[in-house]
């Protein structure tokens, strides 16, 4: 199995405050790297996928990529009570299958 | 698009018992993933299908687990017999080739005593 870490958390900030996620993973031939989002008792959901090194933005989730440092993270500008889930980071194989290595997941809650 | 549909939601078993989980993915979807979730261990990787063949069952924990997939829209995993340890939350996903990124079902939670 791949590896795929995540900080457990739980992790607090405060509302409108910016959310700081992080993952490392092991497999230095993996190419997609995705963060899903998981509600309690619900399934998980996606949120982000990102490619190539650096940032991609959508709305007030930003994924960052570093291969090298084989380290990806989500920030969350703003945010919101409704944001407090579980993160969980996802790493497509290197090899030609589609299977997805997921972390543990890390619990965010927003305090309003 | 009614998404990716299990049965049973939760499950309340024996141990000794047989438990048979049911899937139908998305239609059109030709791959489709079978994943355990503990808090322990997170989501694991059971077996995966790409267009109903099994690609790789490394992740079925032992011989108890039996998982097939008979046609494009259905999808059962078996646990024969069950054991209290295999109490978790079982989901299935389902994915297209050249769009990457899964859709879940709303799990089943199983539950053996």
């Amino acid at each position: 199995q791949k590896e795929v870490e995540q900080n457990s958390g739980p992790l607090s900030v405060p509302e409108g405050a910016i959310a700081s996620l992080n993952c490392t993973y092991s497999d230095r031939g993996s190419q997609s790297f995705f963060w899903y989002r998981q509600y309690s008792g619900k399934s998980p959901e996606l949120i982000m996928s990102i490619y190539s090194n650096g940032d991609k933005e959508d709305g007030r989730f930003t994924a960052q990529l570093n291969k090298a440092s084989q380290y990806v993270s989500l920030l969350i500008r703003d945010s919101q009570p409704s944001d407090s889930a579980t993160y969980l980071c996802a790493v497509k194989g290197g090899g030609t299958g589609n299977q997805f290595y997921f972390g543990t997941g890390t619990s965010l809650t927003v305090i309003p | 698009d009614a998404g990716v549909i299990q049965s049973p939601r939760h499950e309340v078993t024996e141990m000794g018992q047989e438990v048979t989980l049911r899937c139908k993915p998305i239609s059109g979807h030709d791959y489709l993933f079978w994943y355990r979730q503990t808090m322990m261990r997170g989501l694991e990787l059971l077996i995966y299908f790409n267009n109903n063949v099994p690609i790789d069952d490394s992740g079925m924990p032992e011989d108890r687990f039996s998982a097939k997939m008979p046609n494009a829209s259905f999808s059962t995993l078996k646990i024969q017999p069950s054991e209290p340890r295999d109490s978790a939350v079982y989901f299935c996903a389902s994915s297209i080739t050249g769009v990457l990124g899964y859709t879940f079902g709303s799990g089943t939670r199983l539950t053996v005593v």
